[in-house]
């Protein structure tokens, strides 16, 4: 399985842009990169994900480098609503049955500082 | 409003009694997943099903039985609970069991404490 790398934590002042990072070092040509965080202990919410381009949506911006081996969550405008735990997953490999694993790791808990 | 419910929210209870977590997806979502998370373990995957009368094991199905009789509900069974069951479990679905460019929708979670 394609395993992920994320700092443990991080701060970030409200109103500046959040940067989180994540290293794939082993993912595969077809995994994608997605991004879910965790708002205490709420369920996982989805944020966004992405194969190879950079994405954009209402929430999140995805950078992901040419090489795949790493990409960048970035939160344009962090406001104290989001802060939480936030998961960098790349789809794992897929079994017999055709199920691809999603393992989450621990996570960078993102701090956003008024 | 398309969701994933879960119940009960808390729920305690002593060791041996068995006990069901319910999760219910209104989505119309081929594949359902259990997941139980620990303080500095992340979240791990008890079991998961890929579509009616489909399930498997995943990382730490010991102690848990599942059943997915009907395409919306995949309980959760604690046919006797330990206190090492003392966790926060999710259920999560997705739309199609083998797409990989497809979101986990995930529910609300259920805190069980076994005494």
């Amino acid at each position: 399985d394609a395993k992920t790398t994320q700092p443990t934590s991080m701060d970030c002042a409200e109103g500046r842009a959040a940067n989180l990072p994540c290293n794939h070092s082993t993912i595969s040509g077809n995994e994608y990169v997605y991004w879910y965080r965790q708002i205490h202990s709420q369920g996982p919410q989805y944020i966004i994900h992405g194969l190879k381009n950079n994405e954009t949506n209402e929430m999140a911006s995805l950078i992901i480098t040419e090489d795949r081996k790493s990409s960048t969550l970035i939160l344009p405008h962090a406001t104290l609503r989001d802060t939480a735990v936030y998961y960098c997953i790349v789809r794992g490999s897929m079994n017999s049955g055709g199920y691809q694993k999603v393992t989450f790791g621990i996570g960078t808990k993102l701090q956003v500082i008024p | 409003e398309a969701q994933v419910t879960q119940n009960p929210r808390y729920l305690i209870t002593v060791t041996g009694k068995k006990l069901t977590v319910t999760c219910s997806q209104n989505m119309n979502h081929e594949y359902m997943s259990w997941y139980r998370q620990d303080p500095g373990l992340g979240l791990r995957q008890i079991y998961y099903s890929m579509n009616v009368e489909v399930t498997d094991k995943g990382d730490v199905p010991e102690g848990y039985k599942v059943s997915r009789k009907e395409k919306r509900n995949f309980p959760l069974i604690l046919e006797s609970p330990s206190p090492n069951q003392t966790s926060l479990y999710f259920c999560a679905s997705k739309r199609d069991a083998r797409a990989t460019n497809e979101k986990l929708f995930f529910g609300s979670g259920t805190q069980l404490s076994v005494l």
